[in-house]
């Protein structure tokens, strides 16, 4: 099944504005994580939220889970230009974890308007 | 700060001929990953290894591939006979426990395969 499904798939705010992007998969999760891309480098990770969690700060970024409704948000705030990226959520391939690595998204791509 | 380094950065190779494209995680990180990013597309899974074995592949990992870990550094990819739709951006990762727990996988800056 496909886990880790984003939208909107692009979003363009100017700098300053806050940017939301939003994450649903289909399967139980341990946790769920974000990662942003830029272009043509690697995945950095961004932050993880557990399934027990309902909301996790750090630094400008904010996210959400709702289980219950298997999505999942991520709020940037006061948007920088150097925001500009993809943004991919990313779940455990199998609910047991361990070796199995993670499925991810399809992305959002986020511009910054400066 | 450790980082995941991956060779060659781009590496272009005739369609049939063999590549190997190598990575050297995180020093005391157990878990490593091969993902694959076909341009404008999806991060996708390739293989996983723990304790010098596959731990999972992915449908996509075929009897073309195979990875190795030759030494205590360095963790490769080998595709054999190499396809046109093989071209993307590989990217080794690793973790220092199972994606289950703390579950941050570091992630090399990628090897792009080009075949002509």
């Amino acid at each position: 099944s496909q886990q880790g499904e984003e939208d909107p798939q692009a979003l363009s705010i100017q700098e300053g504005e806050n940017a939301t992007m939003n994450c649903s998969y289909k399967t139980s999760i341990n946790n769920l994580q974000w990662y942003r891309q830029n272009s043509g480098r690697g995945l950095v990770h961004l932050i993880l939220i557990r399934s027990n969690e309902r909301e996790k700060h750090s630094g400008r970024l904010r996210v959400t889970l709702d289980t219950s409704k298997k999505s999942s948000s991520l709020l940037i705030t006061a948007s920088r230009a150097a925001d500009t990226a993809s943004y991919f959520c990313a779940t455990d391939r199998r609910l047991g974890g361990g070796a199995d690595g993670l499925t991810f998204g399809k992305g959002t791509h986020l511009i910054i308007q400066p | 700060e450790p980082e995941v380094t991956q060779t060659p950065s781009h590496q272009v190779t005739q369609m049939g001929q063999e590549v190997i494209l190598r990575c050297v995680p995180i020093s005391n990180h157990l878990y490593f990953y091969w993902y694959r990013q076909i341009l404008g597309q999806k991060v996708e899974f390739l293989v996983s290894f723990y304790n010098n074995e596959i731990s999972e592949k992915s449908e996509i990992f075929d009897d073309q591939f195979s990875v190795e870990r030759p030494d205590g550094s360095n963790f490769t990819l080998k595709i054999r006979s190499t396809k046109l739709e093989d071209s993307a951006m590989y990217f080794c990762a690793s973790s220092s426990s199972g994606t289950g727990f703390a579950g941050e996988l570091f992630f090399g800056e990628g090897s792009r395969l080009t075949v002509l």
